[in-house]
């Protein structure tokens, strides 16, 4: 099974700042790994698909990158309704793993 | 437009059988390549790939679970199925449903999901 380590588990930040996540993985998944936001109350929402894809509709202010084991994934100009807990993902092998999850507090 | 639902029972016996559905609009399983997933999440925690069934019906499990876990699908391919046996405390979650493909396994649709207490 692939463990995957995503740091630091909480972060505050004011407007306009910039957000960067690592997600590490225990084995070498290329790069097939997926990043989500998930709002109090709600379903994970995907806004990175492997191949550090921006998914349709997600603001280019999210980006990710990363190959291998180290992945990293960023918010420039973090908004108030960026709020909310971010998970890395990995999609390369069986069971499908999630890291622990970040929370993105905004001052 | 996707949409996906869960449903289950709510709560339920320690040691009992608990059977979820989800009912999906927006794409059939009958479509090569499709697959819906479930995942599951206890409150304040992380989540958990449990188990996926394909267009072609094979079936996938998480190893730590495999045991205890059964996915199906009905013959119009709008609805899967999951039974987990034997439920403990730690099988309280909030259950998801959510669509992936064969050659990719992120998860691009998800349903609102359902929680599951269980508690005697």
């Amino acid at each position: 099974e692939t463990t995957v380590t995503q740091s630091p588990a909480s972060l505050s930040m004011a407007v306009g700042e910039k957000v960067s996540i690592s997600c590490k993985t225990s084995t070498d998944i290329d790069d097939d790994m997926n990043w989500y936001q998930q709002k109090s109350g709600e379903a994970p929402k995907l806004l990175i698909s492997e191949g550090n894809t921006l998914r349709p509709g997600v603001p280019s202010r999210f980006s990710s990158s990363g190959y291998g084991t180290d992945f990293v994934f960023t918010i420039n100009n973090v908004l108030l309704g960026d709020e909310g807990i971010y998970y890395c993902q990995q999609s390369d092998n069986v069971p499908y793993t999630f890291g622990a999850g970040t929370k993105l507090e905004l001052k | 437009q996707v949409t996906l639902k869960e449903s289950g029972p709510g709560m339920l016996q320690p040691s009992k059988t608990l059977s979820l559905t989800c009912s999906f609009s927006g794409f059939s399983l009958s479509t090569s390549g499709m697959v819906v997933s479930w995942i599951r999440q206890p409150s304040g925690k992380s989540l958990e790939w449990l188990a996926a069934i394909d267009w072609d019906g094979d079936k996938y499990y998480n190893p730590s679970l495999k045991s205890r876990l059964t996915v199906s699908k009905d013959t119009s391919n709008t609805q899967v199925f999951l039974k987990i046996t034997s439920v403990d405390i730690a099988d309280t979650a909030t259950y998801y449903c959510a669509r992936n493909t064969e050659a990719s396994y992120y998860f691009d649709y998800w349903g609102q999901g359902v929680m599951v207490t269980v508690s005697s």
